[in-house]
């Protein structure tokens, strides 16, 4: 099956610094990535669409300065969280999508600790 | 109200119980369903798609109801390691980006 791999699986960064997540699609292309935020017993949240090769497209209330998204190439999508706050510690996940009746293929996610 | 909702729950059923979860979609547009489940701290993984026809998996069986938009998913022979979130998602066509619900939580005790 579809494989997504998630770079890193956990981070913990002072308050202010930046992170980058990285999402690569193994064994297939993706022209589209989701990004997810999931806090403690809470559904997941998505926070945005990446589209490979153009800007990506934010949901209400996510903001895109905060949250870098690039989408260079086929296979890989970053998320940047630029300026860290402890509120943004959260479980961070990226989907790779395969088209319209396919399933989401998930990466194993992110949990970012911002001290 | 929400495009997909779930009852959060907990079920919370002894080892070998039958338990069914559903989930209601608002869009008639939609067009393809799955489950996933998620395990405490960690990603959803897909468990099934869902077929109109109605598709069984082992011991999980999903059902589609497009009449009443809703779609189901049955677990015979509980385990504990079936404890779990469980997660609906309905897709429409196009660029439409698939929607989660909110997860039903099931804990299988001994």
């Amino acid at each position: 099956g579809a494989v997504v791999s998630q770079h890193p699986s956990w981070v913990i960064c002072k308050s202010g610094t930046s992170v980058k997540i990285e999402c690569r699609s193994l064994d297939f292309q993706a022209t589209t990535m989701f990004w997810y935020r999931q806090f403690p017993k809470q559904s997941l949240m998505l926070m945005a669409t990446s589209n490979e090769g153009s800007k990506a497209t934010y949901e209400q209330g996510v903001e895109k300065d905060k949250f870098l998204i690039n989408h260079a190439s086929l296979t890989l999508s970053t998320l940047t969280v630029t300026s860290a706050h402890p509120e943004d510690s959260s479980f961070y996940i990226c989907s790779a999508d395969l088209g319209t009746n396919s399933p989401l293929h998930f990466g194993n996610g992110t949990r970012l600790t911002v001290t | 109200r929400k495009e997909v909702e779930q009852d959060p729950g907990p079920f919370n059923v002894p080892e070998g119980a039958t338990v069914a979860f559903n989930c209601t979609y608002s869009n008639s547009a939609s067009q393809s369903f799955f489950w996933y489940r998620q395990d405490c701290r960690k990603e959803p993984k897909l468990l099934m798609s869902v077929y109109s026809s109605g598709n069984e998996d082992g011991r999980f069986t999903a059902q589609l109801n497009r009449a009443s938009q809703y779609i189901s998913l049955l677990i015979r022979d509980s385990k504990l390691s079936d404890s779990a979130t469980y997660l609906c998602v309905a897709r429409r066509g196009g660029s439409y980006i698939p929607t989660f619900g909110r997860g039903t939580s099931l804990i299988v005790h001994p």
